[in-house]
């Protein structure tokens, strides 16, 4: 079984389109994570939420909005998608003191 | 603000060396500092996680020490194989979230 899953794998999109990604966990864990991975491989976090409350937010164009609906699902929707948006969006949870899991990522490419 | 260096970027080794990968951060005060392995086109695979009370970890070929007094990690593959070659991710825990380096490309020669 898949501990964490992300749909869709890949996703290619005009600009200005809206779009969403979604993340599910089945590891009972109580916080979720999405992390953006650009062209050079640079991995950096973007949100975080612990038990469907956000809890990190970093410096992110406010056309990116995360939503957890329950603990072990969180989705990531962006608005008025454009060129610096293509990027792997790695989707990851954790339970506390323990590693991160992580997804397996979405390909995002915008036209 | 945390900044995670890794060296060397990239590393291309003949099977069967030993071979260390190195980490540094600049704020002392983590919580654990793990390893990742990261395949092409792939997610990533946690591969070490050492808490900020211990000083090293081991499984199977791969060995992790941290220093966290002076912000370095190591980690040592013995008997490297074709196998390992893949990226590798250093990345230190603080205020609930991972901040990654940029990474060490190995490659291993049969």
């Amino acid at each position: 079984d898949t501990a964490v899953s992300q749909t869709p794998k890949y996703l290619v999109t005009q600009m200005g389109n809206d779009k969403s990604i979604k993340c599910e966990q089945n590891l009972g864990h109580d916080t979720m994570y999405w992390y953006k991975q650009d062209s050079k491989k640079f991995l950096k976090i973007m949100f975080s939420y612990n038990n469907k409350e956000l809890i990190i937010n970093e410096t992110v164009p406010n056309r990116f909005s995360p939503k957890s609906p329950d603990k072990a699902h969180l989705n990531l929707h962006i608005n008025s998608l454009e060129l610096g948006d293509s990027a792997v969006y790695f989707c990851a949870s954790r339970a506390a003191p323990e590693t991160q899991y992580f997804g397996p990522g979405t390909r995002l490419l915008v036209l | 603000k945390q900044e995670v260096t890794q060296i060397p970027a990239a590393l291309s080794v003949p099977e069967g060396e030993n071979l260390v990968l190195n980490c540094s951060f600049t704020d002392s005060a983590i919580y654990n500092l793990q390893w990742f392995r990261q395949d092409p086109g792939k997610g990533l695979t946690s591969l070490l996680l050492i808490q900020s009370s211990q000083r090293e970890q081991t499984s199977g070929r791969l060995n992790a020490s941290l220093d966290k007094s002076s912000g370095r990690s190591t980690l040592y593959i013995a008997a490297s194989q074709p196998g390992d070659s893949a990226t590798y991710l250093c990345a230190v825990s603080s205020n609930y979230k991972l901040t990654f380096g940029k990474g060490t490309l190995l490659t291993v020669n049969p």
